[in-house]
C-alpha cells in the first residue's frame, strides 16, 4: 500500500515549456486534491475533483489544467510554464465525509518541486 | 486579509517545554478545524481534528477551538526533539474544500 505517488519528484523547467505532474493512489479514494505550496502562503488549492471524469476549478487555477480519466490517477498539466509557478506541488486524497459530522483526512504525497527558469 | 492567519515562526523551544501554536481567521462558516504536521520535504499528515468549538486531546498534544473569537489552538506537552516540524492549521466549511494557514516552523532543542 503506497498511499499517494507522485512523479516526478524534482523538475526544472524553462519558461513556456510544458509539463505533466502525475498523482496516482492506492487507497480507492473518490476525491483528489492538487495543491501548491510557497514560502509564506500556505498550501493554496489549485483544483480538485469529486470522481472519475470531474474537475473543479479551486483558489489558484490559472496556467493549470487537470484531468481525472481513471479515479486512482490525477493529472496536473503546466502548458506554458511561468518563473511563478516555480513551487512545491502536493497531491492529495480522501473519502467523502458524512455531512454535517466527519471530516475525512486529506492523504497526500511526498510532493513535486518545479523550478521555472 | 489572508482568510486564516497563521504566525510563520520559527519558534524554538527546549526539549520538555509546552508548545502553544495558534491561528486565527476570518470566515465565521468555518465548521471542522485541523491541525497537520509536515517534516521537512515531506507531505503534510493530519494529527488532529475538532468540529465546531471544544477542545480534543491526543496524548502530548491538546487542540482548542474558540470559535467566538475565531482562535484556534495547538498544545504539545513535553515537546520531543521529533516534533521539530511545520505545524499548519486548516479549516473548512463543508470538509473537503480545505484553507490553509502559512505554517510555524517549531525547533525543539535537545
Amino acid at each position: 500500500n503506497a498511499g499517494v505517488t507522485q512523479t516526478p519528484k524534482f523538475r526544472v523547467l524553462k519558461t513556456g515549456q510544458s509539463m505533466t505532474l502525475l498523482c496516482a493512489q492506492d487507497m480507492n479514494h473518490e476525491y483528489m486534491y492538487w495543491y501548491r505550496q510557497d514560502p509564506g502562503m500556505g498550501l493554496r488549492l489549485i483544483h480538485y475533483s469529486v470522481g472519475e471524469g470531474t474537475t473543479a476549478k479551486g483558489e489558484v487555477p490559472d496556467g493549470y489544467n487537470v484531468s481525472r480519466l481513471k479515479k486512482q490517477n490525477f493529472l496536473l498539466g503546466l502548458e506554458s510554464a511561468a518563473p511563478s509557478q516555480t513551487s512545491v506541488y502536493f497531491c492529495a486524497s480522501s473519502r467523502p465525509g458524512l455531512a454535517g459530522v466527519l471530516v475525512e483526512t486529506q492523504y497526500f504525497g511526498p510532493g513535486t518541486r518545479l523550478l521555472v527558469l | 486579509q489572508k482568510e486564516v492567519e497563521q504566525d510563520p515562526g520559527p519558534l524554538s523551544v527546549p526539549e520538555g517545554a509546552i508548545v502553544s501554536l495558534n491561528c486565527t481567521y476570518s470566515n465565521s462558516a468555518f465548521q471542522y478545524f485541523m491541525w497537520y504536521r509536515q517534516y521537512s520535504r515531506k507531505g503534510p499528515e493530519l494529527l488532529m481534528y475538532t468540529y465546531s468549538s471544544g477542545n480534543k486531546e491526543d496524548g502530548r498534544f491538546t487542540a482548542q477551538v474558540d470559535k467566538s473569537s475565531k482562535y484556534i489552538s495547538l498544545f504539545i506537552r513535553d515537546s520531543q526533539p521529533s516534533d521539530s516540524a511545520t505545524y499548519l492549521c486548516a479549516m473548512s466549511e463543508e470538509g473537503f474544500k480545505t484553507i490553509f494557514g502559512a505554517g510555524t516552523r517549531l525547533f525543539v532543542k535537545a
